[in-house]
C-alpha cells in the first residue's frame, strides 16, 4: 500500500501564506489520484476543503486553494486567519483504495 | 442539508465484535456511497472502505479485509460497519461520510473503546 507523506507541522503568521504538500511513495501525485484536503479541529469531525485536486465546496473559504506542485498535491492558504489553526489531512486514491496522509498541524502565530 | 447520525459510544472486550450504524437523512440514500474512516486517539485518519447503498457492493482497505463487514438497510436509510476480533489498537472514533464527492458530509463519530 502506498504511503502518503505530509509535513508534520507548519507555522504561518496571521495574514501570511503557507503551502502544505502531499506526496506519495509510489511516485508523483497527479489529478488521477483525485487528491482531497480535509481540515480537522480538536473534538470535531473532519471537513472537506478541496476535492479532485482543486475543487472547492460552497463552505470552503476563498483563501484556500488546491493544486499540483512538483509531483505533489498542494494546499495553499493565502491570508491565514486564527481560525485556520487546525490539523490538515490529504487523501489520495490508489487503484480504488484511498490513503490518508499523516496530517499537518498548522499553527497560526 | 444532508445528515449522518451515528450510533452511540461502545465499550468492547478484546476478541469481541462491534457494529456501528450511520443513519442518513435529507437525501436519497442510494444515491451516494458511504465511506468509513477511523481515528485512534491523538492519531491521524485511516480509511477503512466504502459501501454502495444502491447495490450493496463493498470495497475494503486491505488492512481490514477479513475483519470488517459493511452493510446497509435501504428501508431505513442506514449503513453499518461491523469490525470483528477487536484488539486494543482498534480503539478509535469511527466516522461515516458521504456525498456526491464521497466525503462531503460526515457523521459525528462513534467512539469504540476496546479494553479488558
Amino acid at each position: 500500500q502506498a504511503v502518503v507523506t505530509q509535513e508534520p507541522s507548519l507555522t504561518v503568521s496571521p495574514g501570511g501564506t503557507v503551502t502544505l504538500t502531499c506526496g506519495s511513495s509510489t511516485g508523483a501525485v497527479t489529478s488521477g489520484h483525485y487528491p482531497y484536503w480535509f481540515q480537522q479541529k480538536p473534538g470535531q469531525a473532519p471537513r472537506t476543503l478541496i476535492y479532485d485536486t482543486n475543487n472547492k465546496h460552497s463552505w470552503t473559504p476563498a483563501r484556500f486553494s488546491g493544486s499540483l506542485l512538483g509531483g505533489k498535491a498542494a494546499l495553499t492558504l493565502s491570508g491565514a486567519q486564527p481560525e485556520d489553526e487546525a490539523e490538515y489531512y490529504c487523501l489520495v486514491s490508489h487503484s480504488g483504495a484511498r490513503v490518508f496522509g499523516g496530517g499537518t498541524k498548522l499553527t497560526v502565530l | 442539508q444532508v445528515q449522518l447520525v451515528q450510533s452511540g459510544a461502545e465499550v468492547k472486550k478484546p476478541g469481541a465484535s462491534v457494529k456501528v450504524s450511520c443513519k442518513a437523512s435529507e437525501y436519497t440514500f442510494t444515491g451516494y456511497f458511504i465511506q468509513w474512516v477511523r481515528q485512534a486517539p491523538g492519531q491521524g485518519l485511516e480509511w477503512m472502505g466504502w459501501i454502495n447503498p444502491n447495490n450493496g457492493g463493498t470495497y475494503y482497505a486491505q488492512k481490514f479485509q477479513g475483519r470488517v463487514t459493511m452493510a446497509r438497510d435501504t428501508s431505513i436509510s442506514t449503513a453499518y460497519m461491523e469490525l470483528s476480533r477487536l484488539r486494543s489498537d482498534d480503539t478509535a472514533a469511527y466516522y461515516c461520510a458521504t456525498g456526491g464527492h464521497y466525503f462531503d458530509y460526515w457523521g459525528q463519530g462513534t467512539l469504540v473503546t476496546v479494553s479488558s
